[in-house]
């Protein structure tokens, strides 16, 4: 089992521009989980799902969107990218216990 | 809304010394609590998840205790190792309609140092 898979690892982004962050999960969990790390500041939760076709808004969505047409992927699209939005986004996936990926490191620039 | 803190954010212990880590809890409606460690420039490791109506667990040389009532869990690490040297995170999961877990809630983390 691969887990949950996230790419890119690494991305810059100029002012302006648009990316979609992938995340995939092979362990047929039905809650999905994006989360930005920022220094100091712990988790913050932007957007979650708990099944295919179901998403909803945590605590920092603004700027963010999300889809969740299968059970296994949770891609995470930034529209006009900010350099607010520069910062360490994890994916997760549950199933009561919380398995994360390795996190997608973006610089806004 | 919840909140969830952890003191100290940071501590540093010579090797082979036991530790306690803390993690309280505003809102004590959870459905469970669970510890991960976080390596620099790495994911979240789960290392303990404690159900509500759980008092504690263990695994190998860590375990974590939960007391709702006072909002309280500690994560107790046995004869520390400089392999053990990592951020430790405690959140809590959100009791939802139905009694299925809703979305977390992440503490800031107590970054470990254990010394030769």
């Amino acid at each position: 089992n691969a887990g949950v898979t996230q790419t890119p690892k690494f991305r810059i982004l100029k002012i302006g521009q648009s990316m979609t962050l992938q995340c995939t999960q092979d362990m047929n969990h039905n809650y999905m989980y994006w989360y930005r790390q920022d220094p100091g500041m712990g988790l913050k939760l932007i957007y979650y799902s708990v099944g295919a076709g179901i998403t909803d808004k945590g605590e920092v969505p603004n700027g963010y969107n999300v889809s969740r047409s299968t059970t296994e992927d949770f891609p995470l699209r930034l529209e006009l990218a900010a350099p607010s939005q520069t910062s360490v986004y994890f994916c997760a996936s549950s199933h009561g216990e919380l398995f994360f990926g390795e996190g997608s490191r973006l610089t806004v620039l | 809304k919840q909140e969830v803190t952890q003191i100290p954010a940071a501590l540093s212990v010579p090797e082979g010394e036991n530790l306690v880590l803390n993690c309280s809890f505003t809102d004590s409606a959870i459905y469970n609590l669970q510890w991960f460690r976080q390596d620099p420039g790495k994911g979240l490791t789960s290392l303990l998840l404690i159900q509500s109506s759980q008092r504690e667990q263990t695994s190998g040389r860590l375990n974590a205790s939960l007391d709702k009532s006072s909002g309280r869990s500690t994560l107790y690490i046995a004869a520390s190792q400089p392999g053990d040297s990592a951020t430790y995170l405690c959140a809590t999961a959100d009791k939802r309609p139905g009694g299925t877990a809703s979305k977390l809630t992440f503490g800031t983390g107590t970054r470990l140092q254990v010394t030769l």
